[in-house]
């Protein structure tokens, strides 16, 4: 079993949709919880960043963990075709990054 | 604005044949680190450098060696390619290792191994 795990997709939904993005973990030991955005042949760039249990907000996305569940999950509003790409989760454990494999997520206009 | 560049972007290679990736950053970065992305593995870690004259294993360090050749510049050499490390190479640097630290990512070099 992987420590972290999150659907690889695709997930496609209409221009306008709230959409949710999540991974479930194992290791209780994770304090620091990542978003990335990744485009096609890109590599991934950093989208949100959270360290307790609790929601964040930065305009269109809102990111949320539940430390007693190992369930983190990233919210996009109004979502734009632009969103289309690959979202992929990590936290932070022992000087490492542990990575979902990565959610594609595909916004039709 | 480069941030962190990778060469080169392509490569194919015959099985036993080596070489070296490059990578430099331009953000002053104490770590750097190489990745290797497969389909439905996710990143995984091969080696890290967290400071300059440093180096240490990762997830996934068999077959790899790494050079930090300064602050800039973190290579990942292959001696003896195999077909199993056909993939996507990420080299990306961050301020210090620690979650508090976002790491910045090149845009990849895709390897082929025939």
């Amino acid at each position: 079993q992987k420590e972290v795990e999150q659907d690889p997709g695709p997930l496609s939904v209409p221009e306008g949709a709230i959409v949710s993005l999540n991974c479930t973990y194992s290791n209780s030991a994770f304090q620091y919880f990542m978003w990335y955005r990744q485009y096609s042949r890109k590599g991934p760039e950093l989208l949100m960043y959270t360290y307790s249990s609790g929601n964040k907000e930065d305009g269109r996305f809102t990111a949320q963990v539940d430390k007693s569940s190992k369930y983190i999950s990233l919210f996009i509003r109004d979502s734009q075709p632009s969103d289309s790409a690959t979202y992929l989760c990590a936290m932070y454990s022992n000087y490492q990054l542990i990575w979902g494999a990565g959610t594609k997520l595909i916004i039709k206009p | 604005n480069a941030g962190v560049t990778q060469t080169p972007k392509f490569q194919v290679l015959k099985t036993g044949q080596s070489m070296t990736l490059q990578c430099a950053q331009d953000m002053n970065h104490n770590s750097m680190y190489w990745y290797r992305q497969d389909p439905s593995m996710g990143l995984r870690l091969i080696y890290y450098s967290a400071s300059e004259g440093t180096t240490d294993k990762g997830e996934v360090p068999n077959g790899y060696n790494v050079s930090r050749l300064n602050k800039r510049e973190f290579s990942l050499r292959l001696e003896s390619a195999a077909p199993s490390q056909t993939s996507v190479y990420f080299c990306a640097s961050s301020e210090a290792v620690g979650g508090r630290q976002p790491q910045h990512f090149g845009d990849g070099t895709r390897l082929s191994i025939l």
